[in-house]
């Protein structure tokens, strides 16, 4: 069966300081790969997605970036961390062609 | 006008009663639809897909009425382990899919 692994569980960090969040897939080969946000009293909001080694698309534009190094491995990142990027992070897949998305546990980022 | 629209709640029943959330979508274009359950500082986790002749599992129902743009979310005799805030979903292919903000369902014993 698949899963998807995501950490650190949570995080903090003071501003201006940089950012790797990491997500792997096990049991499944070319997921597609997203990246979404949660801050406090709001929806979901997608950062990132992926159909394959090194292809970002980028939804936001932010001080945030995306690598995609294999093909199962995602990883979220940032220079220089600003205090409006504290939330919550979820890493997800899907199948090359269904949107049912299946998340990680998600990082709890605090950027004070 | 948001893509996805759900009245945050929250909802507060009791055990035993039945509930109904409702989510409103503006684009006519969108193909597919789902519920998700999150959990207070979870990750979501899909619950149902929903189609337009309705489908059923369990306590939940869920329906889609394309013709006023909105699904619909049914459950029947609560139980305390249905709190959670329930995320509606909408999909125009993998790359375009939006989640609404949730509804906060709180049942209370």
């Amino acid at each position: 069966s698949q899963t998807i692994h995501q950490w650190p569980a949570t995080l903090v960090q003071p501003v201006g300081s940089p950012l790797s969040l990491e997500c792997t897939v096990e049991g499944t080969s070319n997921p597609n790969l997203y990246w979404y946000r949660q801050a406090a009293g709001r929806g979901l909001q997608l950062l990132f997605y992926s159909v394959g080694i090194g292809q970002i698309s980028s939804e936001v534009p932010q001080n945030l970036s995306a690598s995609r190094p294999q093909d199962r491995q995602f990883i979220l990142s940032s220079k220089k961390l600003l205090l409006s990027d504290s939330g919550f992070y979820l890493c997800a897949w899907s199948t090359r062609l269904n949107e049912k998305l299946f998340f990680g546990s998600g990082t709890q980022l605090s950027v004070l | 006008r948001k893509e996805v629209e759900q009245d945050p709640g929250p909802f507060n029943v009791p055990e035993g009663a039945t509930v109904a959330f409702n989510c409103t979508y503006s684009n006519s274009a969108s193909q597919s639809f789902f519920w998700y359950r999150q959990d207070c500082r979870k990750e979501p986790k899909l619950l149902m897909s929903v189609y337009s002749s309705g489908n059923e599992d369990g306590r939940f129902t869920a329906q889609l009425n394309r013709a006023s743009q909105y699904i619909s979310l049914l459950i029947r005799d609560s139980k305390l382990s249905d709190s959670a805030t329930y995320l509606c979903v909408v999909s125009r292919g993998y790359q375009k899919v939006t989640f609404g903000i949730g509804t906060k369902l709180q049942v209370i014993p």
